[in-house]
């Protein structure tokens, strides 16, 4: 059926990067893709970015192109996104969210992460 | 600002029957993009809800429906118990952003 469990929360200066993992099991990677969606303090759900499940090629959100990098390590089924330059308005909760299939537009998420909490404060 | 448009809050009495609307546009649902809906119970990850428009998620009880019509689409839940106390996300794709899309979130109070 499948699960996610990600990485703990991780405390970060500005300027500085995040790297988040999201550790699959219970499915095969190459099934489906894997998107990223934080969501701010008492604020709603935003899409970052999916990476694909066969050539792991990767698409994101406009705002966070050059900033962002999803990758994913298939000996541990292991999905990583690294957020570079941060900022305080990136303090979040991080997570992965399983696509229903092969990243079609038409597609949903049907598996979530715990979240990842990342603070970003000087 | 979302590119879905949901209310930000709704409420119900327990056993009432509540809706909630998503709002989109010419470049989501009017280009023939389903519509999917998430629950997230306070400290929670979202879960999936609806798909497809209509189709219900492995698990989730038969109060639970979904529709969607032309550029609106609408969550509908009956006999309305407290558990469902939680907020409601919309999502979509978008072809002008290129990206997928989320409405707002509508907070469900059961009074």
């Amino acid at each position: 059926q499948g699960k996610l469990v990600q990485s703990g929360a991780e405390v970060r200066k500005p300027g500085a990067s995040v790297k988040v993992s999201c550790k699959a099991s219970g499915y095969s990677l190459t099934d489906y893709s894997m998107h990223w969606v934080r969501q701010a303090p008492g604020q709603g759900l935003e899409w970052m970015g999916i990476i694909d499940r066969t050539d792991s090629t990767t698409k994101s959100a406009e705002k966070f192109q050059g900033r962002v990098t999803m990758t994913k390590d298939t000996s541990t089924s292991t999905f990583y996104m690294e957020l570079s330059s941060l900022r305080s308005e990136d303090t979040a909760i991080y997570y992965c969210a399983r696509d229903s299939w092969g990243g079609h537009p038409k597609n949903w998420f049907d598996r979530w992460g715990q979240g990842t909490l990342v603070t970003v404060s000087s | 600002q979302s590119v879905l448009t949901q209310p930000p809050s709704v409420s119900g009495a327990p056993g009432q029957r509540v809706t909630i609307s998503c709002t989109g546009t010419s470049s989501n649902f009017g280009a023939g993009y389903n519509v999917h809906w998430y629950q997230q119970l306070p400290e929670t990850a979202p879960k999936l809800l609806i798909y497809g428009n209509s189709g219900r998620a492995s698990g989730v009880p038969e109060r639970f429906s979904g529709s969607k019509s032309g550029t609106s689409a609408t969550l509908a839940i009956t006999g309305l118990q407290a558990e469902d106390e939680a907020d409601y996300y919309c999502q979509s794709y978008d072809t002008s952003l290129n990206s997928w899309v989320f409405g707002g979130g509508t907070k469900l109070t059961v009074l």
